[in-house]
This record gives structure tokens, C-alpha cells and sequence, in this order.
């Protein structure tokens, strides 16, 4: 089974602190995704990646970055955290070939105070 | 732009009562509709993905179906457990998925 794993399932986080959500996955996909996931706005983009090193925005950037520096792991940064960034944060991977179904992890529900 | 538009936002049917949710969507060019299943607290998971109009999958009491502009859902004679949100989405020209806001199900025994 394709396994898409956050490093954390809850986190609690001042204002202005530097955040990091970790994901990885374990089927040597190609693309992997961050989304947040807000009551009545659905799941918007942030970030992906299609490569190693490689990354391109998504729907809602500001105020975040993201880091592939290897094949498995995709971290989604917050480089100041804010009170609106509190949400569910979800990663996803996919392949690029064949079926191009993406494997969610379980998210990460952040609340910044 | 691409665009998905699911309906109802919330069904509330009685256990054993069949009925079906919708996905409309607006693409330049489809590279595959998905259908996930999401419970509170979690991740969505994969259900279904369908490619062209005309094509049907089926998974115990869910059957799903694509036309040139709409998906549907349909249920048969559900159960309490098959309460969750469904979600749809299509695949952007870059890869990622555009996702609907999804309608939530609940099931009553």
C-alpha cells in the first residue's frame, strides 16, 4: 500500500515562530503536494514539487516555502507564523506515469496562538 | 480556469435510501477525474479515477460514472459507515489536483 506519512498529526505554535511540516512517502513518486484544508474553502494549493530540488506555487504561497532535497521528503515551511495560517495541512504524492492518482497523508492539524 | 462544482454541499439520507452526488467541471482538456472519501480528522482517500466520458467504476455500494462536463456519484442502499465527506477533483494542465468543496453524507440507521 502507498504509505504518505506527516510528521505530525496536531501542533500548537506561537505567533512568529518558524514552523516546519515534514512528509514523506514511500512509493517513489514523482509529485508531491502540500494543501490546507479550511471549513467552506476546500483544499487549496500551496506548493509542489515534480523533481528533486524543483518546486512551483501553487493557489496560496505567501507566507510559506517549501523544501525537496530528497526524493521521499517534502517539508512545507512557515517562515513567521500567523494566527490565519491555522488550518489542516495536508501532503499528497503522485506519480507522473501511468495512474496519476494522488495518496494523501493523514494532515496535520496546525492552530497557531 | 479549471473549475470543479460539487452538489449537493450536504445529503442527509436514511440507511437503504439510493441517491447520487455531483461533480461538474471545467477543464481545458481532461487528464482524469478523481473521487476521494474523506472522515473527519483524516486525509482523503483514493477512491476512483475516470478518463473519459462514458466510463464506470464501481466499489461495493459506490459506482461512479464521468460525462463530457459532469461526474456522479452514485450510492446504493448505504449504510451509517458510509458517512463522509466525498470529494472530487480533476487534474490541472501542471499536474496538480483542482479540488470541488465536496458535499458531506450522512447516513441515518
Amino acid at each position: 500500500d502507498v504509505k504518505v506519512t506527516q510528521s505530525s498529526r496536531y501542533l500548537v505554535k506561537r505567533t512568529g515562530e518558524k514552523v516546519f511540516l515534514e512528509c514523506v512517502q514511500d512509493m517513489d513518486h514523482e509529485n508531491m503536494f502540500w494543501y490546507r484544508q479550511d471549513p467552506g474553502l476546500g483544499l487549496r494549493l500551496i506548493y509542489f514539487s515534480y523533481d528533486v530540488k524543483m518546486k512551483e506555487k501553487g493557489d496560496i504561497p505567501e507566507g510559506y516555502s517549501v523544501s525537496r532535497e530528497k526524493k521521499e521528503r517534502f517539508s512545507l515551511i512557515l517562515e513567521s507564523a500567523s494566527t490565519n495560517q491555522t488550518s489542516m495541512y495536508l501532503c499528497a504524492s503522485s506519480s507522473s506515469q501511468g495512474n496519476t492518482e494522488a495518496f494523501f497523508g493523514q494532515g496535520t492539524r496546525l492552530t497557531v496562538v | 480556469e479549471d473549475q470543479v462544482t460539487q452538489s449537493p454541499e450536504a445529503l442527509r439520507l436514511q440507511e437503504g435510501e439510493s441517491s447520487s452526488l455531483n461533480c461538474s467541471y471545467t477543464v481545458s482538456g481532461l487528464r482524469g477525474l478523481f473521487w476521494y472519501r474523506q472522515d473527519p480528522g483524516k486525509g482523503p482517500e483514493f477512491l476512483f479515477t475516470l478518463y473519459s466520458a462514458g466510463e464506470e467504476k464501481e466499489k461495493e455500494r459506490l459506482k461512479a460514472t464521468l460525462t463530457k462536463k459532469e461526474s456522479f456519484l452514485h450510492i446504493t442502499a448505504p449504510k451509517p459507515e458510509d458517512s463522509a465527506t466525498y470529494l472530487c477533483a480533476v487534474q490541472g494542465s501542471q499536474g496538480n489536483l483542482i479540488f470541488g468543496k465536496g458535499t458531506k453524507l450522512s447516513v441515518k440507521p
